[in-house]
């Protein structure tokens, strides 16, 4: 089945140490996206990514880290310089022309220990 | 910095009534619009898209799209117990390729 693949869905995380998300979608998109959800409220663009090998800021980007070797995959690092990690991680990803919309992944949650 | 503003609510409309949901963006520009349904605990899913002026109707659910106004609408009729749920307005600008989210509003429908 053609979808977005997030792992793992819940995740725990020390103070100061490095995790990463894991993103994969096999829909053949070229625009991949990494939003934050914190309760109660909306969602808000970490990175996302046109094409492969490049990738641009939103608007949390710090504390973040994502790389785009592969056009499949867009995984996310939340580095110990995120001093609030704890929240919901949600990947998508579109088709980059055209009025389409994004795709999403089930969610990673994330909690600091 | 783009907006999109949604009231947060909650909104409690009893069973079989009509729900109002309204977004309003502040790009002028933006030209695709889409609502989108959040259950608790689970990832967003598409409800309906709109990319131009007027209604578009799928179902229980309209769109209302209103570009001099800078607003967009979802209602649902008949509203049932399932529909309870956050929706997400978002929209995304010409020559972008994210989508800008609303903070969503809770509905909540009491049968």
């Amino acid at each position: 089945d053609g979808g977005i693949t997030q792992s793992p869905k819940y995740l725990f995380r020390k103070e100061g140490q490095n995790v990463t998300l894991s993103c994969e979608q096999n829909l053949n998109h070229d625009a991949m996206y990494w939003y934050r959800q914190d309760p109660g409220q909306g969602l808000r663009l970490i990175y996302y990514s046109q094409i492969v090998n490049d990738f641009q800021k939103g608007d949390i980007a710090e504390g973040y880290s994502v790389s785009r070797e592969k056009k499949e995959s867009f995984p996310l690092t939340v580095t110990s310089a995120q001093k609030n990690p704890t929240a919901f991680y949600l990947c998508a990803s579109s088709m980059r022309q055209g009025n389409t919309e994004a795709f999403f992944g089930q969610g990673t949650r994330l909690t600091v220990v | 910095q783009k907006e999109v503003e949604q009231n947060s609510g909650p909104l409690s409309v009893p069973e079989g009534a009509i729900a109002s949901l309204n977004c309003t963006y502040s790009d002028r520009g933006s030209q695709s619009f889409f609502w989108y349904r959040q259950y608790s605990g689970k990832s967003p899913e598409l409800i309906m898209f709109i990319y131009s002026n007027g209604d578009k109707e799928d179902g229980r659910f309209t769109a209302q799209l209103n570009k001099a106004s800078q607003y967009v609408s979802l209602l649902i009729r008949d509203s049932q117990p399932s529909d309870s749920a956050t929706y997400l307005c978002a929209v995304k600008e010409p020559g972008a390729n994210n989508l800008f989210f609303g903070t969503g509003t809770r509905l909540t429908v009491i049968p």
